[in-house]
């Protein structure tokens, strides 16, 4: 398996524009976990799904975050609108049960 | 306050030397501990993930250890090689998957 992958690597965008991360998970994982990680507040769960669903978004900092699995092989994290403030490295990670969980290699965002 | 703490914040030890890092939590209840391992500009990879029942769980050269009842783990590197150049991450769940992070320790190994 080629692992969990994400796209962009980077993405650099301004203030105001709609920016949409994607993961594709572990083929058979049944987790997936969104996270932020920034230099002043480390890595931050944003949210995760259970076989599709979302079972925790509590870690959303607010309604300009939205996040979808609409099938097991895929998932987006949307910001709208993106501010500047949401400049960090957001990571994909998936797991089996609560076996070992698998990070993908993360999106660098950069809203100027 | 952080319900996860991890010292020292950073570190710097020579190539071959042991070291040992802490993380002590006052999450509860205890589901699982976990440490990482992320170098610069990398996803973190997982290192040992360690339930109520476990005091030591080794990988390769890593080690961790839990003390479930003083709610303190450790992370020991025996003969350290500058690839554990990096930041180690100690988490806690409780709760399904309800996880606290702590700030991680840098780690650099010198020649």
């Amino acid at each position: 398996d080629a692992g969990v992958i994400q796209s962009p690597r980077h993405e650099v965008t301004e203030m105001g524009q709609e920016v949409t991360l994607r993961c594709k998970p572990i083929s058979g994982h049944d987790y997936l976990f969104w996270y932020r990680q920034t230099m002043m507040r480390g890595l931050e769960l944003l949210i995760y799904f259970n076989n599709n669903v979302p079972i925790d978004d509590s870690g959303m900092p607010e309604d300009r975050f939205s996040a979808k699995m609409p099938n097991a092989s895929f998932s987006t994290l949307k910001i709208q609108p993106s501010e500047p403030r949401d400049s960090a490295v957001y990571f994909c990670a998936s797991q089996l049960g609560w076996d070992t969980q698998y990070f993908g290699p993360g999106t660098r965002l950069t809203v100027l | 306050k952080n319900q996860v703490e991890q010292s020292p914040q950073s570190l710097i030890i020579l190539e071959g030397k042991n070291c040992t890092l802490q993380c002590n939590y006052t999450v509860s209840p205890f589901s699982n501990l976990r440490w990482y391992k992320q170098d610069t500009g990398r996803g973190p990879v997982s290192l040992t993930i360690m339930t109520f029942s476990e005091n030591t769980k080794s990988n390769g050269r890593y080690t961790a250890t839990l003390d479930a009842d003083t709610k303190q783990s450790s992370l020991h590197i025996t003969a350290s090689q500058l690839s554990d150049s990096a930041s180690y991450i100690c988490v806690v769940s409780h709760g399904g998957e309800d996880m606290r992070f702590g700030a991680g320790t840098r780690l650099t190994v010198k020649p």
